[in-house]
Parts: C-alpha cells; structure tokens; sequence
C-alpha cells in the first residue's frame, strides 16, 4: 500500500523560479529519502533526512521533516530544465514496526516540469 | 563500477506463460530489492533479500510471483501464468549491507507487458 502521498501531483513552473513539493506519511519511519525519476536516468538518490533531523540541504536542495505532522517538503532552488522529472518521496519503517523490512515504501510521486 | 543491471529491458508475453526477469546488484551491495511500478503510479515494494536470504517476502502480490538469489549476487523474479494486471516496470535495486532503509540504487528496470 502507498504510505506517502506526494502534493502537488503536476507542478510546472518557470525555469530559475523555486519547486515545492510536498509529502505526508502515515506510519512511524527510520529516515525519509527523495528520489527522481526521468527517462534519460531511471531513478536517482537525491537526498536522505533521518527522523531526528529536521532539515537538510544539499546543493540546490532543500528538504524539512515535521515527524509531528508526518510530513516532508522538497525544495529545489533555482530550477534548470534538466529538473523536469518525477519527484518521490520513499520512507523507511522503524525496526519492529512492520513497513516491510528494509524496502522504502514510495508515494505516486509529482510530476514537475520547468519552462524554459 | 558498473551500476545495476536488468535484463531484458523489455518483455512482451502471452497471458499464461511464465516470464523470468533478472537482476546484477553492484558488487559488494549484500542487499536487493525488487519493486513494481504500475504506469502513473509509485513503486510498490516486492521483496528484499540480504544475501541469499529473503526474510521478508510480504510484497510479493501472489502466489504466482516468486524470487531467487543465489550466491550473493543476481536475483531472478519469475513470475508465473502471467496475467494482464501484471503488466508493469519491475525496478531491481541494491544497497550496503547495514544500510537500513538507507540509499538504494536502482537499475534501469524491466517493462513487461502481457497481452
């Protein structure tokens, strides 16, 4: 079943302008990962926050956790074309607490796309 | 090094038959994953093996599907008397062992389509 929920579904924006995407969870999670999905590159780490951590940047990115809300956001600064992809947001279940081991449990994802 | 590796890229089956796909981890990743991505949707979670084992297969959607490690390395998912609902991308990824829930690399996955 989808644990997280991915908000907007389809973002599209101009290039250099701000992306936000948000993500919400249900159940207890070790850490929260990021991901991209394009055609030319399958799907790619971006960034990974652990549930002590509150925020975390890494390059052009930006992510927050709110474990009290269950909730995630993805900003990406300074938007290119070459961000134009799938954004997913996975979560990884705390030990004992079910989720399905070691697999990330993956929201529907949003769909952005940047104007040139 | 070599990044994972799926095979074939693409699979078109007759309702029925039984289809095998495989999966190369990066060497030294003790973890696999499979997962299946419906058109428009996330990835749904399979299986997880670390090493040969698989201690937890809640994923797998039916009896039909089932999966295999052996010596550490490739994966084969096979799925049997293959039904048009199974059409999908199946994505394999590894990880470090001791990486729990931590960074996965995926391959490029497998797109299989049951007519």
């Amino acid at each position: 079943s989808q644990q997280g929920e991915e908000d907007p579904q389809a973002l599209s924006i101009q290039e250099g302008e701000n992306a936000t995407m948000n993500c919400s969870y249900k159940t207890s999670i070790n850490n929260l990962q990021w991901y991209r999905q394009n055609s030319g590159r399958g799907l790619v780490h971006l960034i990974l926050i652990r549930s002590n951590e509150r925020e975390k940047h890494s390059g052009r990115l930006r992510v927050t956790l709110d474990t009290s809300k269950k909730s995630s956001s993805l900003l990406i600064t300074a938007s290119r074309a070459a961000d134009t992809a799938s954004y997913f947001c996975a979560t990884a279940g705390r030990l004992g607490f079910g989720g399905g081991a070691d697999g990330l449990t993956f929201g529907k994802g949003t769909h952005l796309i940047i104007q040139p | 090094g070599a990044g994972v590796s799926q095979s074939p890229s693409n699979k078109v089956t007759e309702k029925g038959k039984d289809v095998e796909l495989r999966c190369d981890p990066i060497s030294g990743h003790t973890a696999l994953y499979w997962y299946r991505q419906s058109l428009g949707q996330g990835l749904e979670f399979l299986i997880y093996f670390q090493g040969n084992s698989a201690p937890d297969k809640s994923g797998l959607p039916s009896d039909r599907f089932s999966a295999e490690r052996t010596g550490g390395s490739v994966s084969t998912l096979t799925i049997q008397r293959t039904q048009q609902e199974d059409s999908a991308v199946y994505l394999c990824a590894s990880s470090l062992a001791g990486a729990w829930g931590g960074e996965q690399f995926f391959g490029p996955g497998t797109r299989l389509t049951v007519l």
